[in-house]
């Protein structure tokens, strides 16, 4: 099955610093979506991209859905500890409530004091 | 509002045991899903529901079954468990195009 190319795998950062991860696929999506799953519980929806070009923020993430609707990228900014966790990216094709998510292999994130 | 629920958290099975493990929602969501997360792997769909009394395959259905007779309710059923089918199981259910996971169920076949 599909999935999507998500980079880096793993990523040791310092408190402070900035943070970017990002997404690629060989498909187009209509929608990308960002979550995060903290250790031991299900993932959580951060951020979602509808349009082509659509830069998005919610509060220090900022993401950004690709012109050619094939990559998707995250960034953190001044991260914390509580930003630890993997970080998926996630293509949807068809709007609405029967389509289908593809995800990513993640990016897991930690962060030392 | 309790979300998508999930139980067990748990599980240890040995080989060719069967069991069910159970999510429900609370928030009239139509769309229902399983996935199974495995290291490296991401998240991979198994079956998905659109609506009570409609299922369907995901990209990695083998070994599954589902049914949904209600819109609360999405079982997912291993007849036979393999240890292959060890994994951490997330059900959601979706509203639009955002879709909200339970807490899992760690999964391990002996």
């Amino acid at each position: 099955g599909q999935q999507l190319n998500q980079s880096p795998q793993s990523m040791f950062i310092q408190e402070g610093e900035d943070v970017s991860m990002n997404c690629t696929s060989s498909s187009i999506f209509n929608t990308w979506l960002w979550y995060k799953q903290d250790p031991g519980e299900g993932p959580v929806l951060l951020i979602a991209l509808y349009k082509a070009g659509e830069l998005t923020s919610n509060g220090r993430l900022t993401a950004q859905f690709g012109i050619t609707r094939k990559d998707s990228f995250l960034n953190i900014s001044a991260s914390i500890p509580s930003d630890v966790g993997i970080y998926f990216c996630a293509g949807q094709l068809l709007t609405g409530t029967a389509s289908k998510l593809t995800f990513g292999t993640g990016t897991r994130l930690q962060v030392t004091l | 509002n309790a979300g998508v629920t999930q139980t067990p958290k748990f599980q240890v099975l040995k080989t060719g045991q069967s069991m069910t493990l159970q999510c429900a929602q609370d928030m009239n969501h139509e769309y229902m899903s399983w996935y199974r997360q495995d290291p490296g792997m991401g998240l991979r769909l198994i079956h998905y529901s659109v609506g009570a009394g409609i299922t369907d395959q995901g990209e990695v259905p083998n070994g599954y079954n589902v049914s949904r007779s209600t819109t609360e309710d999405f079982p997912l059923r291993l007849l036979s468990a393999a240890p292959s089918q060890t994994s951490v199981y997330f059900c959601a259910s979706k509203l639009g195009n955002e879709q909200y996971f339970g807490p899992g169920t760690r999964l391990t076949v002996t």
